[in-house]
């Protein structure tokens, strides 16, 4: 069974500093993890993906994020945070299950706020 | 952009009516989904669907929900007999049909349920 823990309900930053939104999960097989955005009645945007490839992953607006396996994380980074940053993010984790469907598991979200 | 659209964005009925939640998936996609979150908790899986069946359901997903693709444009998600446990938000996905690899699910902005 699959499963993600976000370490952090709600971080404010200033703007202009950095980000750091942890996710820790929790995986029977290889694991394709996601970071996923909602800003206020929007819907989900995919910020960025792992699938096996680079370990470094980088999405779109500055965000990154690093697969670790040792230490089960995929935390998100961006190294100066803007404005129109603060928005609810979401790590996911995904299995195959079958061809073509996927089952996304999310985390509980991080409120990311910005102080002009 | 294509974007998957949901109506209405805010229902509200009595405990007990029937509801039915309106989605139209991006045009070309073939997988949809529905997720549903319940306020202060985590995005969860329902239902995938694909060649006019389900795919996968999750054990949210109970005789009191069932899905449609009624006319080709619109996925449906109806709850037939709704309970006070049914508030949340519900959000539509759909993704393009690709044999391998993970296939984005790209997010309607989600329908606020109130059942009182």
């Amino acid at each position: 069974a699959q499963s993600v823990t976000q370490l952090d309900s709600h971080v404010s930053v200033s703007e202009g500093t950095p980000v750091l939104l942890r996710c820790n999960y929790s995986s029977s097989y290889s694991p394709s993890l996601f970071w996923y955005v909602q800003h206020p009645n929007k819907g989900l945007q995919l910020l960025l993906k792992y699938t096996s490839a680079a370990t470094l992953v980088k999405g779109i607006n500055g965000f990154e994020a690093e697969f670790k396996k040792s230490e089960t994380s995929f935390h998100l980074t961006k190294p100066s945070a803007h404005m129109s940053d603060a928005a609810e993010y979401f790590c996911v984790v995904s299995e195959d299950s079958g061809a073509g469907s996927y089952q996304l598991t999310f985390g509980k979200g991080t409120k990311l706020s910005v102080i002009p | 952009e294509p974007e998957v659209t949901q109506t209405p964005s805010h229902q509200v009925t009595q405990m007990g009516q029937e509801v039915i939640l309106r989605c139209v998936p991006i045009s070309n996609h073939l997988y949809f989904y529905w997720y549903r979150q319940i306020l202060g908790q985590k995005v969860e899986f329902l239902v995938s669907f694909y060649n006019n069946e389900i795919s996968e359901k999750s054990e949210i997903f109970d005789d009191q929900f069932s899905v449609e693709r009624p006319d080709g444009s619109n996925f449906t998600l109806k709850i037939r007999s709704t309970k006070l446990e049914d508030s949340a938000m519900y959000f539509c996905a759909s993704s393009e049909f690709r044999a391998q690899g993970f296939n984005e699910q790209f997010f309607g902005p989600g329908t606020r349920l109130t059942v009182l």
